[in-house]
């Protein structure tokens, strides 16, 4: 069982409301991600970071925002939640290992988001 | 264009019985394939992995084959147990960056039944 944890694991929320989704690993990882998926539907990342102070925007446009400041701590937010939004985050970590061949991604449990 | 596709999309079995998931990818270069199991609602969590040089990995009854001249993949179930129910994910990575670049299929959901 991987030491990566989400919250919250399910909210609803109306349109317009600033939201924050939490995740921390306690695996001191140095690279962190953040991935949505619709039912039925692969992955897609949205939001990645190598280490504290880095971030980088993933494939698919969003228009969330991440921040790194801690080494366990990647949260994201949502300044202003729509309903083309609600959808289920999920977010990972990896270690950096000198052969990147064998780094395996660590998932979080997910939140499920609706926004009304 | 770099894809992943993973068939059948769904499949129904009896418990105790062995199936088999495919994969097929077009991602190039190529690093490796992982199949990954996710619950519902719960997040993936690695089954196996396969440098281009593996065409073979288990991992208690679930054992992955590659043939990286084809392109293909298979995860293969034996005895299946209801705890199997779940979505199959293929993911293959490429090594046209440092960050590895992951190419996630759609998934096969699986559903044992008593």
């Amino acid at each position: 069982e991987a030491d990566i944890y989400q919250t919250p694991r399910y909210l609803v929320i109306g349109t317009g409301k600033k939201i924050t989704l939490e995740c921390s690993q306690t695996m001191g990882h140095d690279k962190m991600y953040w991935y949505q998926q619709d039912p039925g539907m692969e992955l897609h990342l949205i939001h990645y970071s190598y280490g504290v102070n880095s971030t980088e925007k993933g494939d698919l446009s969003s228009e969330s925002t991440v921040s790194r400041i801690r080494t366990e701590h990647f949260p994201l937010t949502l300044e202003s939640a729509r309903p083309s939004h609600t959808s289920q985050y999920l977010c990972a970590s990896s270690e950096s290992e000198r052969e990147a061949l064998s780094e395996t991604q660590y998932f979080g449990p997910g939140t499920r988001l609706l926004v009304l | 264009k770099n894809q992943v596709e993973q068939s059948p999309q769904s499949l129904i079995i009896l418990e105790g019985k062995n199936c088999t998931l495919q994969c097929n990818y077009t991602v190039s270069p190529f690093s490796n394939l992982r199949w990954y199991k996710q619950d519902t609602g719960r997040g993936p969590v690695s089954l196996t992995i396969m440098t281009f040089s593996e065409n073979t990995k288990s991992n208690g009854r679930y054992t992955a084959t590659l043939d990286a001249d084809t392109k293909q993949s298979s995860l293969h179930i034996t005895a299946s147990q209801l705890s199997d129910s779940a979505s199959y994910i293929c993911v293959v990575s490429d090594r046209g960056s440092t960050l590895g670049r992951l190419y996630f299929g759609r998934g096969t959901q699986l559903t044992v039944w008593p």
